[in-house]
């Protein structure tokens, strides 16, 4: 089944303490992606990747790194969470050619205290 | 900068009706309109994707058509069910999104369907 995949789906943890949350894709997808959705703000885009070693910053990327390395995966890290890092975050994958329809994954709720 | 704006925000109708959920985006310069379905605690399923050339796109009881010289799309669900309750959100991809891939999201309407 073609799908993307986060782990954890939901996370609490601290401030300060370092976290990743994973992304993997399973449909051979050059390009992926980072959103968080909040409330009154909508989903925005925090990163994203064209490719293997090719990552970009998307409209929020304060707080946050990503990596590459492997084409199927795409991680997420917060090396120093922070209270307003609270939020539903969704990982996306698409294709390159075609019709550039974007899947998306379950979402992960982080909560950070 | 391109704005996505769906309304109603939220939307309550008995079973059975037909109905329909407008999207609206401020710039026509796009590569794509995409309609997503969000239930609570989980991911964004998509539901139609509609290219810049096209239309409309029907899958089932589901049709989204695209005006996109006035900026207008539109969810049109048939005989409405009460499993057709969740957040339905319309996106666009806009060209000067390049290589971002970058989607912009309206804020949704969330829909019920009462038995």
């Amino acid at each position: 089944e073609a799908q993307v995949t986060q782990n954890p789906r939901y996370l609490i943890t601290v401030t300060g303490k370092k976290l990743t949350v994973t992304c993997s894709q399973n449909m051979n997808h050059e390009y992926m992606s980072w959103y968080r959705q909040d409330p009154g703000l909508g989903l925005r885009q925090i990163y994203y990747s064209m490719n293997v070693e090719v990552t970009d910053k998307g409209d929020v990327p304060e707080g946050y790194k990503v990596s590459r390395k492997e084409k199927r995966n795409f991680p997420l890290i917060l090396e120093s969470p922070s209270p307003n890092q609270t939020s539903l975050y969704f990982c996306a994958s698409c294709a390159r050619t075609g019709s550039y329809e974007q899947y998306f994954g379950p979402g992960t709720r982080l909560t950070v205290t | 900068k391109q704005e996505v704006t769906q309304i109603p925000a939220a939307l309550s109708v008995p079973e059975g009706e037909n109905l329909v959920l407008n999207c609206s985006f401020t710039d026509s310069a796009i590569y794509n309109l995409q309609w997503f379905r969000q239930d609570p605690g989980k991911g964004l399923t998509s539901l139609l994707l509609i290219q810049s050339s096209q239309r409309e796109q029907t899958s089932g009881r589901l049709n989204a058509s695209l005006d996109k010289s006035s900026g207008r799309s539109t969810l049109y669900i048939a005989a409405s069910q009460p499993g057709d309750s969740a957040t339905y959100l319309c996106a666009v991809r806009p060209l000067s999104s390049g290589n971002t891939g970058k989607l912009i999201f309206g804020q949704g309407t969330t829909l019920q369907v009462k038995p």
